[in-house]
């Protein structure tokens, strides 16, 4: 079974620009959370989506937005990138009633702001 | 989410059992101890979790103390592929609920040949 997927694997913006990063779930999983992690860091909850609905945030600013389609899959966006928003972008899902502990995880995005 | 403290670095030899401290002093009687793993450049990886007693799985065991306040996971057979950043994450049980994971830095294990 395909584990869950995200595109583009690494990605270089500019300061100021505008960014989207994508996430297939595992087949069947309709629930998916986005992290954050920053080098030498472990990750930070930034979003949960199921239903396509917001459920759950993390400390972040308003730039950060999320949405799931009715395929379960979902996309970040980051608007006006800063230098500190270079990271991994990690996208995890689970099944719904599956406790929000054991997610499963992609291999994450690696984002560099320049 | 009750805090935790990991050492930074361990390192351990091959086909050696490996075991990872985590501090939780300030653990409450409804929080579970999860642990995760990162190997590098991948997404972290869930391994194991426990309440108050003792728990095995293929991939680890997880020795909780009497207390509570700290405890060890455990790999019987440390091989190069174990090579991760370990992470040890207290919290209640969500249920399903929509609050996310809080990742400390973790602790980096080496497996040397």
């Amino acid at each position: 079974d395909a584990g869950v997927t995200q595109s583009p694997t690494h990605l270089i913006k500019t300061r100021g620009q505008h960014v989207t990063l994508r996430c297939s779930p595992i087949s069947g999983h309709k629930s998916v959370s986005w992290y954050q992690q920053v080098l030498g860091q472990g990750p930070q909850f930034i979003f949960q989506y199921y239903e396509k609905e917001e459920r759950g945030r993390g400390n972040f600013p308003d730039r950060f937005s999320a949405r799931q389609f009715p395929n379960y899959s979902s996309e970040l966006n980051v608007n006006a990138l800063l230098l500190g928003d270079s990271a991994l972008y990690l996208c995890a899902s689970r099944p719904l009633g599956q406790a929000q502990e054991t997610q499963y995880f992609g291999p994450g995005t690696r984002l560099l702001v320049l | 989410d009750a805090k935790t403290t990991q050492p930074p670095s361990m390192d351990c030899a091959e086909g050696r059992a490996a075991n990872l401290p985590c501090n939780h002093s300030t653990i409450s009687g409804n929080e579970y101890v999860y642990w995760y793993r990162q190997i590098h450049s991948q997404g972290p990886q869930y391994i194991i979790h426990g309440l108050k007693n003792n728990e095995t799985n293929e991939m680890a065991s997880l020795i909780i103390t009497e207390d509570r306040k700290s405890s060890t996971l455990i790999l019987p057979h440390a091989t190069l592929r174990d090579t991760a950043v370990y992470y040890c994450i207290v919290r209640p049980h969500s249920g399903g609920g929509a609050d996310g994971l809080t990742f400390g830095k973790g602790t980096h294990l080496i497996i040397q040949p």
